[in-house]
């Protein structure tokens, strides 16, 4: 079956500081690949997404690059701020046609704090 | 305000005492399901449902019941709560034609004692 994996948590940044947070997934076919963050006390909110290999998510300074051949959408943002601190899941989903095929599978989520 | 409502947020229960989780939503979405946040598994499936009468088994079904009477509401119901239903539970929908992106609901905390 489909399966997601993120790395290993939690990860503590100084602001100002680079970010990479490890996802790589199995899956048949070509799945759209999410990132979700889920702020503390909230659900889940839709960071960014890509639906096809090699396209590019950006949101709010965060970037992940579909990438087929290595099974992978690392989470990357330039420059953390405090305001970031929350838990990101890396997830997939099958869409196409513009039919959803609804689930999503989620990897375990990444704690991440950022101090000033 | 296109969201997703869940009721109630906080919930401590003991073992045995059936309850329900409410679930709406305002979209006129196909697509709702329920899932489970714990530590170390991320969210797991618990049921989802496709239209009105149309109800399946996600990935953890086990203790759990379902049913979709309306479009817009979906409530999860635990017939017989026991400690290992103690999580984070989430509520979420979408439409099934022209979008991939999900709405989830607040959260419920449940704690089962």
């Amino acid at each position: 079956g489909n399966s997601v994996t993120q790395m290993e948590g939690p990860v503590t940044l100084s602001e100002e500081a680079f970010l990479t947070i490890n996802c790589t997934y199995t899956a048949t076919g070509y799945p759209s690949l999410f990132w979700y963050v889920q702020y503390p006390g909230e659900g889940l909110q839709l960071l960014l997404k890509a639906t096809k290999a090699d396209d590019k998510g950006s949101n709010k300074g965060f970037e992940a690059t579909y990438r087929k051949e290595t099974t992978s959408f690392h989470l990357e943002k330039g420059s953390v701020q405090v305001s970031d601190s929350a838990v990101y899941f890396c997830a997939l989903s099958y869409f196409r046609g513009g039919t959803s095929y609804g689930k999503l599978t989620f990897g375990q989520g990444t704690i991440l704090t950022v101090h000033p | 305000e296109a969201q997703v409502t869940q009721n109630p947020r906080y919930l401590i229960t003991v073992t045995g005492k059936k309850l329900t989780v409410t679930c709406s939503q305002n979209m006129n979405h196909e697509y709702m399901s329920w899932y489970r946040q714990d530590p170390g598994l991320g969210l797991r499936q618990i049921y989802y449902s496709m239209n009105v009468e149309v109800t399946d088994k996600g990935d953890v079904p086990e203790g759990y019941k379902v049913s979709r009477k309306e479009k817009r509401n979906f409530p999860l119901i635990l017939e017989s709560p026991s400690p290992n239903q103690t999580s984070l539970y989430f509520c979420a929908s979408t439409e099934l034609v022209g979008t991939d992106t999900q709405y989830f609901g607040p959260g419920t905390r449940l704690t089962v004692l």
